[in-house]
C-alpha cells in the first residue's frame, strides 16, 4: 500500500543545515517530490527525484534517496528564516495520476 | 501566485448543511485535483478530473461529490456536514491527465471550512 511518513517538527538555527526525512512504503513509486507550504498559501513544488537516482542537487537543496530503505531526505544548506514553512514529501505511483503526500514537517528557523 | 483560484477562502457552517467549493484551474490546465488537509491526517487526495471526466478517486466520502464543467472550473460539493469535515480543502491543477515526470501540481490557496 501507499503511505508516506514524516516527522512533524524540526527546529534549526539560521545558517545551519536542515535535514528533513521521509519514508515511503510503496516500492513501485516512480517519482518522489518535496513540496513547500508557506503560511496561508498552497503547496509549491520544490524539487523532485526519479526513483532510479540516488541524489539530486539544486542550489541549496540536496535530495537523497535510499531505495533499499525507502528513505528520502531533503537537506537545506545555510537555512534562512524564509525557509520556515511546512515541507511535504510526496510520491507518485506508476500511473502518475495520483500524488500521495506525507503529513508535512514544520521547519522553524531560529534567527 | 499559482494561477489557481479557489473560492470561498473561508466558510463557516453548521452540521448537517451542504456547501460548494469552487476552483478555477490555471489557464490551459485540463486536470483538477481536490485535496483535504487536516491536522491529524495531513493532505488526503480526494478526486481528480481531466477535461470534464473523473480520472482518479481517493479517500472521498460518499457525502462528497465533485464535477468539472466545460469551462474547466470544478466544484466540490460537501453535504450532511459533520464536525470532522472541518479542514482546508485544496484544489490543484496540472496540464496533463497525469501528473507527469515533474510532479508539478499547482495549488490554490485553499478553502478553509469550519463546521460548528
Amino acid at each position: 500500500g501507499e503511505d508516506v511518513e514524516q516527522s512533524l517538527f524540526l527546529s534549526v538555527r539560521e545558517g545551519d543545515s536542515s535535514v528533513i526525512n521521509c519514508t515511503y512504503t510503496d516500492s513501485s513509486s516512480t517519482y518522489l517530490y518535496w513540496y513547500k507550504q508557506e503560511p496561508g498559501a498552497g503547496l509549491q513544488l520544490l524539487t523532485y527525484i526519479f526513483s532510479n537516482m540516488d541524489m539530486k542537487q539544486d542550489q541549496r537543496l540536496t535530495v537523497l534517496l535510499n531505495k533499499k530503505d525507502k528513505h528520502l531526505s531533503l537537506r537545506i544548506a545555510d537555512t534562512q528564516t524564509g525557509d520556515s514553512a511546512i515541507y511535504f514529501c510526496a510520491e507518485s505511483l506508476g500511473g502518475y495520476q495520483k500524488v500521495t503526500f506525507g503529513i508535512g514537517t514544520k521547519l522553524q528557523v531560529i534567527p | 501566485d499559482s494561477g489557481v483560484t479557489q473560492t470561498p477562502k473561508h466558510l463557516i457552517t453548521a452540521t448537517g448543511q451542504r456547501v460548494t467549493l469552487r476552483c478555477s484551474p490555471r489557464s490551459g490546465d485540463l486536470s483538477v485535483y481536490w485535496y483535504q488537509q487536516s491536522l491529524d491526517q495531513g493532505l488526503q487526495f480526494l478526486i481528480q478530473y481531466y477535461n470534464g471526466e473523473e480520472r482518479a478517486k481517493g479517500n472521498i466520502l460518499e457525502r462528497f461529490s465533485a464535477q468539472q464543467f466545460p469551462d474547466l472550473h470544478s466544484e466540490l460539493n460537501l453535504s450532511s456536514l459533520e464536525l470532522g469535515d472541518s479542514a482546508l480543502y485544496f484544489c490543484a491543477s496540472s496540464s496533463l491527465d497525469r501528473v507527469g515526470k515533474t510532479g508539478e501540481l499547482f495549488f490554490g490557496e485553499g478553502s478553509r471550512l469550519t463546521v460548528l
